[in-house]
Order: C-alpha cells, then structure tokens, then sequence
C-alpha cells in the first residue's frame, strides 16, 4: 500500500495564481482532510470529508475548495493564491470509529510559498 | 468554540530525564483523544489514543498518557526520554459537539541533548 500520497510536494506561486493539490489514499477509508501547518499553531482543519460527495468546512476554510468524487481522492485547491496562504499543507485519511474520524494517517505534505 | 492547548511550545531535557507534556481541551461530553508525533523530516504518526476504557493509555515507544475527565487533560508522559525522541508532539481531540472535526493543539517541540 502506498498509503496517503500528495503531490507536489514543493509549489511556488504568484499572488492571484490558482492550484490544485492532490491527495489519495488507497486504504479505502472514508475519512479525508486537509490541514495547514504553520509554526507555533500546530495543524489548522481546512476541510474534511466522511465519504464521497461529502464535504464540509474545517476551521480555516476561506479561499479553499475540495471536491471527493471517488472515495481514493481529495483535492485541495487555492483560487486565487495570497502569500497568507504559504504553509505546509498535509492530507489525512482514517476510518470512521465512534462516530468519528479514527487514526489519521498522513501525507508528506506540500510545501506552498505564495510571493 | 471548542480549543486544545498545548501550554509547552518548547522543552529541552537531557537524556534519562523523564517527560511531561501538557494538553488541555475546552470542551465537554464524550471525547476521542490522540497524540501524534513528527519526527524531522518524517510524516506525522500516531503515538497513541484514547476513545473509553481505562484512563491511562500505552502507545508504542514507550509513551504513556492519561485521560483525567474532571482536569480536561490528556497529558503525555515517558519516563525517560532518549534523543531519538527529538521532535515535534501534537495532542489532538474530537469530542463534544465538533461532529467529526478533530482539533489540533499548537504542538510542542521537544529536544533531547544527547
């Protein structure tokens, strides 16, 4: 198993500039999300997932979207890039237990520089 | 809104010396608690989980945590560290009405002087 892979793992962008960053998983779980990471404020939920054609807001949603047409992927995109948006983003997947997400495993992640 | 703090940002201990991280949670009812842990240059993994049972969870390299309902705490401990436990330590929590968001705490980065 591959496990959570995203690409690409190194991005620069322009201000206004749009991009998706792409993420599966191949454990079939039902659970995906994206977090940014920014130092000295741990991972921040950006949007989560609990199956395909399911999404919702995390707790930094703003100028992000996704979509989960198939249960494999997750993308993420920016659309239209502001240098407050550079961080590392990370992907998750896990199951569902308790009625919620489970062990989430993660990506390698992404890191976005916006000039 | 629902928080988890973590109120170490930083903490350096030598080798042998044993380790307490803090993680306080602002919300109550039924909760799902987690520690994760980033070694520089690797993925984030789990280092364990609590959802019911017995208070006092194992995880794997010799960590340890204990849920205390009545403090909203979810401490992470070992009783002596090595300095291969250098690193970045997340507490995280899914409980009350978050549905299925899981909050992260803002991490403590942890070194360990050989």
């Amino acid at each position: 198993n591959a496990g959570v892979t995203q690409t690409p793992k190194f991005q620069v962008l322009k201000t206004g500039q749009s991009m998706t960053l792409q993420c599966a998983q191949d454990m079939n779980h039902e659970y995906m999300s994206w977090y940014r990471q920014d130092p000295g404020m741990g991972l921040r939920l950006i949007h989560y997932s609990v199956g395909a054609g399911i999404t919702d807001q995390g707790e930094v949603p703003n100028g992000y979207n996704v979509s989960r047409s198939t249960t494999e992927d997750f993308p993420l995109r920016l659309l239209s890039a502001a240098p407050s948006q550079t961080s590392v983003y990370f992907c998750a997947s896990s199951s569902l237990a308790g009625g919620g997400p489970d062990t989430q495993y993660f990506g390698p992640g992404t890191r976005l520089t916006v000039l | 809104a629902q928080s988890v703090s973590q109120h170490n940002h930083h903490v350096i201990l030598s080798e042998a010396a044993s380790l307490e991280l803090g993680c306080n949670y602002s919300y109550g009812g039924t909760v799902n608690l987690f520690w994760y842990v980033q070694y520089p240059g690797q993925h984030l993994q789990l280092l364990l989980k609590y959802f019911s049972g017995d208070p006092l969870v194992k995880g794997i390299k010799g960590f340890e945590a204990e849920f205390i309902k009545s403090k909203f705490s979810f401490n992470l401990r070992k009783p002596s560290v090595q300095w291969s436990d250098t690193a970045e330590y997340f507490c995280a929590v899914r409980g009350g009405n978050a549905g299925n968001m899981l909050t992260f705490g803002g991490g403590t980065r942890l070194m360990v002087k050989p």
